[in-house]
């Protein structure tokens, strides 16, 4: 079965700091992997997807993420932060034989202004 | 753009009793999920549904739950006798097709078992 784990579980940095959140999978087959996003009171956006081609995928808001396939990662960075961009960010991805997501256990970042 | 939506927002309800959480999935979607937070611990996978069946369903739900798509529109989760645990942010969520296509998800509805 698919796993996915962040290890990040607080981030703390000021504006315009580069940021980096890691997630890592365990998962043999066709891997599709997700980055969703949970700004303060709002519902799960979908920052970026990953499903197949150039490993390195850019999303909204200014977010990148690699797909290394040797380290079974799915980093997702931002060069410089904002202070919009405090939030808790999700790394998910499909099991193959179904359709369900499975969640990392989320990362809270707070960008101080 | 078209969104998901939930109602209720918040619902507070007595253990024991029975609720059900309503999601309105994106127009032209056919698969449909729900998935719950509790707080402080991830977002949990519970069921998803397609083409008027249940596809998957994770452990968690038990014969307490039930879903239902009771018309073109709406996509329910019924809890028929709340537990104190059940208390969770429950997310309902929709996708175009299965398989590597993203999913949609609600605002979310907050339900609190006392």
């Amino acid at each position: 079965a698919q796993s996915v784990s962040q290890h990040n579980h607080h981030v703390i940095l000021s504006e315009a700091a580069s940021l980096e959140l890691g997630c890592n999978y365990s998962y043999g087959g066709t891997v599709n992997l997700f980055w969703y996003v949970q700004y303060p009171g709002q519902h799960l956006q979908l920052l970026l997807k990953y499903f197949s081609g150039d490993p390195l995928v850019k999303g909204i808001k200014g977010f990148e993420a690699e797909f290394i396939k040797s380290k079974f990662s799915f980093n997702l960075r931002k060069p410089s932060v904002q202070w919009s961009d405090t939030a808790e960010y999700f790394c998910a991805g499909p099991q193959a034989a179904g359709n369900k997501l499975t969640f990392g256990g989320g990362t809270r970042v707070l960008v101080k202004p | 753009e078209p969104e998901v939506t939930q109602t209720p927002s918040h619902q507070v309800t007595q253990m024991g009793q029975e609720v059900i959480l309503r999601c309105v999935p994106i127009s032209n979607h056919l698969y449909f999920y729900w998935y719950r937070q509790i707080l402080g611990q991830k977002v949990e996978f519970l069921v998803s549904f397609y083409n008027n069946e249940i596809s998957e369903k994770s452990e968690i739900f038990d014969d307490q739950f039930s879903v239902e798509r009771p018309d073109g529109s709406n996509f329910t989760l019924k809890i028929r006798s709340t537990k104190l645990e059940d208390s969770a942010m429950y997310f309902c969520a929709s996708s175009g097709s299965g398989g590597a296509h993203e999913q949609y998800f609600g605002p979310g509805t907050r339900l609190t078992v006392t």
